[in-house]
């Protein structure tokens, strides 16, 4: 029962670096989301895919592009980090409906230096 | 714009006690969803409870009830008999109605140790 998986579940980077973080889901779920969580924060809404095809703003997307790949993957690229955006992030995905929960993966913490 | 505040940064309860985390919500929206949610400190997010706007009834989990309070706008989690393992940072969060998606708003949190 894999869920969702995100990786890596770590990395540093250093100020100006890109990279993307990866996340899967097996429950043939429609819609996925990122969020990141900082310190003493709950977690914000960064991106999210309503369905395959689609990819729509959150709260915090500056600095920040995503790729629905298929219904099962949906990436977040950081083109250039930037110290702002160390944080935890999580992917998480559900299915469509009034009272459908989302399940998250493990979190991704990322260092920028 | 909406809102959850979560007022309580700190709880400390008693193994076998019950506690009520507070959670209050300000939105326009007739329709919305309201959920809780666990965070360990092994940092993965645990669903535990859903209320719809729009349910009668404050909904029920095993231990866990939210006492849902419409017009006062609170959706505080009462958590029955605490556990060791209920020590935890727990979240309430908000679901725009209508669209059905998990975009969720999350309070700040509430730290609740449980002691033996």
């Amino acid at each position: 029962n894999a869920g969702v998986t995100q990786t890596p579940k770590f990395q540093v980077l250093k100020t100006g670096q890109s990279m993307t973080l990866q996340c899967a889901q097996d429950m043939n779920h429609n819609s996925m989301y990122w969020y990141r969580q900082d310190p003493g924060m709950g977690l914000r809404l960064i991106y999210y895919s309503a369905s395959e095809g689609t990819t729509d703003k959150g709260e915090v997307p500056n600095g920040y592009n995503v790729s629905r790949l298929n219904k099962r993957e949906f990436s977040l690229r950081l083109e250039s980090a930037a110290p702002s955006q160390t944080s935890v992030y999580f992917c998480a995905s559900s299915e469509i409906g009034r009272n459908t929960e989302a399940f998250f993966g493990q979190g991704t913490r990322l260092t920028v230096v | 714009a909406q809102k959850i505040t979560q007022t309580q940064p700190g709880m400390f309860v008693q193994e076998k006690e019950a506690v009520t985390l507070d959670c209050t919500y300000d939105t326009s929206d007739q329709s919305y969803g309201l959920f809780w949610y666990k965070q360990p400190s092994s940092g993965e997010m645990i669903f535990l409870i859903y209320q719809g706007s729009y349910d009668e009834q404050n909904a029920t989990e095993g231990r866990y009830s939210l006492n849902f309070q419409k017009a006062r706008k609170s959706a505080n989690l009462v958590i029955s008999a605490s556990q060791l393992g209920d020590s935890a940072m727990y979240f309430c969060a908000m679901r725009r109605g209508g669209s059905g998606y998990s975009t969720l708003t999350f309070g700040k949190g509430t730290m609740l140790l449980v002691s033996p």
